[in-house]
């Protein structure tokens, strides 16, 4: 199985401002997922990163928003950009499993925005 | 328009008994249905999948039931540990990409 950190585990931020959440990797995996986890919520998918291409991003997200890097095989970040209260959730990375179906979860970085 | 729905929020059972954590969904095109696990301040961790054209897969204490008539699976415990108690994810796969349910979180008490 893949180990996966995130950096930070926690925020606290200012409305209207940016966080970068960085996700490493210990091991090459061709695609990374980044999930957000609203209060009470379930697991919701922003966008796939493959590494050399854009990121696909799921309905109800943007790049604007939620702009991604994938500069290798290891590591990604994900930005919150012009932060709202409603941007306070979990936001978690994954990356694809031993089987087709399967995803290992990063520990999750928990955002608060006042 | 939830897809997967895990209607029980909260479980409590005593420690040794049977944890039944339910799971329903809408779409007939999920190929494969997963429970994930997640203790406070980790991420999610794989437990158990079954693919939709079995009904049955069984891992040591861990095992789940689809009936696909009823669009419904399960995930059983036995017998249920303290250290079971978590929030438990019910996840359905289509074209890739995997969808979660809520959650409930199974408190086993000792």
């Amino acid at each position: 199985s893949a180990v996966i950190s995130q950096k930070p585990s926690r925020d606290i931020c200012q409305r209207g401002t940016s966080l970068t959440i960085q996700c490493q990797v210990d091991s090459q995996v061709t695609m990374m997922f980044w999930y957000r986890q609203q209060p009470g919520q379930s697991l919701t998918l922003i966008a796939t990163a493959n590494q050399g291409s854009e990121a696909t991003y799921e309905s109800g997200f943007v790049i604007d928003k939620f702009p991604i890097s994938r500069p290798n095989l290891t590591f990604s970040t994900l930005t919150v950009s012009n932060m709202s209260p409603e941007d306070s959730s979990i936001y978690l990375c994954s990356v694809e499993g031993g089987s087709a179906y399967e995803q290992y979860f990063g520990p999750g970085t928990r955002l608060t925005v006042t | 328009d939830q897809q997967v729905k895990q209607n029980s929020p909260s479980l409590s059972v005593q420690e040794g008994r049977i944890s039944i954590l339910n799971c329903d969904y809408t779409n007939s095109m999920f190929d494969y249905f997963l429970w994930y696990k997640k203790y406070p301040a980790e991420g999610p961790t794989f437990l158990i999948s079954i693919s939709s054209i079995k009904d049955k897969n069984e891992d040591g204490r861990f095992t789940v039931f689809l009936n696909k008539s009823a669009k419904h699976l399960s995930l059983h415990i036995v017998p249920s540990q303290p250290g079971d108690s978590a929030v438990y994810f019910c996840a359905a796969r289509t074209q890739g990409n995997l969808i979660f349910g809520k959650g409930t979180k199974l408190s086993v008490k000792p």
